[in-house]
């Protein structure tokens, strides 16, 4: 089954410092993958996805991912956040080849920035 | 707006009281989902629907029943509340070609006492 693994539970930096949160997966065959973000109060937001292609995804409000298959992982980047970016950060898979219906999602990073 | 809209947005119950969430969406999209969010835990499917008619469990069915009697509504039912069923739900939507849900609803939160 997949799985989807975030390690970083809570995360605090400074307005202009550099985020990567890590998103690491367990299936071995053909997936999608997703970052989806949820200001506080607020329902989940589609940030960026990926499908196929060029494996450096780029995102709304500058934020990117890079999917590395070699290492199942797909971390979520951004050079300089803002105060505006605190929320919940969360990474999610689902199958490939048609395997749409169930999209499995990670715990979740909550991002505090400090301004 | 369009959009995916929840009711209620806050409800109280007692251990063993029944009742129904309500999820409905204006963007004729054929699948929805209902989730759960727990501190600690992310988003866990409770059930979901591939369209009008048809429903499937997710990862934590147990305790929960849907129906999807109309494509635009999706309705979650607890039929004896339990204390462990204290959560936020969430309704989301998809059509048929999005690989991932595409719009979710603002969230019921729910306390069993």
């Amino acid at each position: 089954a997949q799985s989807v693994s975030q390690h970083n539970h809570h995360v605090i930096l400074s307005e202009a410092a550099s985020l990567e949160l890590g998103c690491n997966y367990s299936y071995g065959g053909t997936v999608n993958l997703f970052w989806y973000v949820q200001y506080p109060g607020q329902h989940l937001q589609l940030l960026l996805k990926y499908f196929s292609g060029d494996p450096l995804v780029k995102g709304i409000k500058g934020f990117e991912a890079e999917f590395i298959k070699s290492k199942f992982s797909f971390n979520l980047r951004k050079p300089s956040v803002q105060w505006s970016d605190t929320a919940e950060y969360f990474c999610a898979v689902n199958l490939g080849s048609g395997g749409y219906q169930k999209v499995t999602f990670g715990t979740g990073t909550k991002l505090q920035v400090i301004p | 707006n369009a959009g995916v809209t929840q009711t209620p947005k806050f409800r109280v119950l007692k251990t063993g009281q029944s009742m129904t969430l309500l999820c409905a969406q204006d963007m004729n999209h054929e699948y929805m989902y209902w989730y759960r969010q727990d501190p600690g835990m992310g988003l866990r499917l409770i059930h979901y629907s591939v369209g009008e008619g048809t429903t499937a469990k997710g990862e934590v069915p147990d305790g929960y029943n849907v129906s999807r009697l109309k494509k635009q509504n999706f309705l979650l039912g607890l039929e004896s509340a339990a204390p462990s069923q204290t959560s936020v739900y969430f309704c989301a939507s998809r059509s048929r070609g999005a690989p991932s849900p595409q719009h979710f609803g603002d969230g019921t939160r729910l306390s069993i006492l």
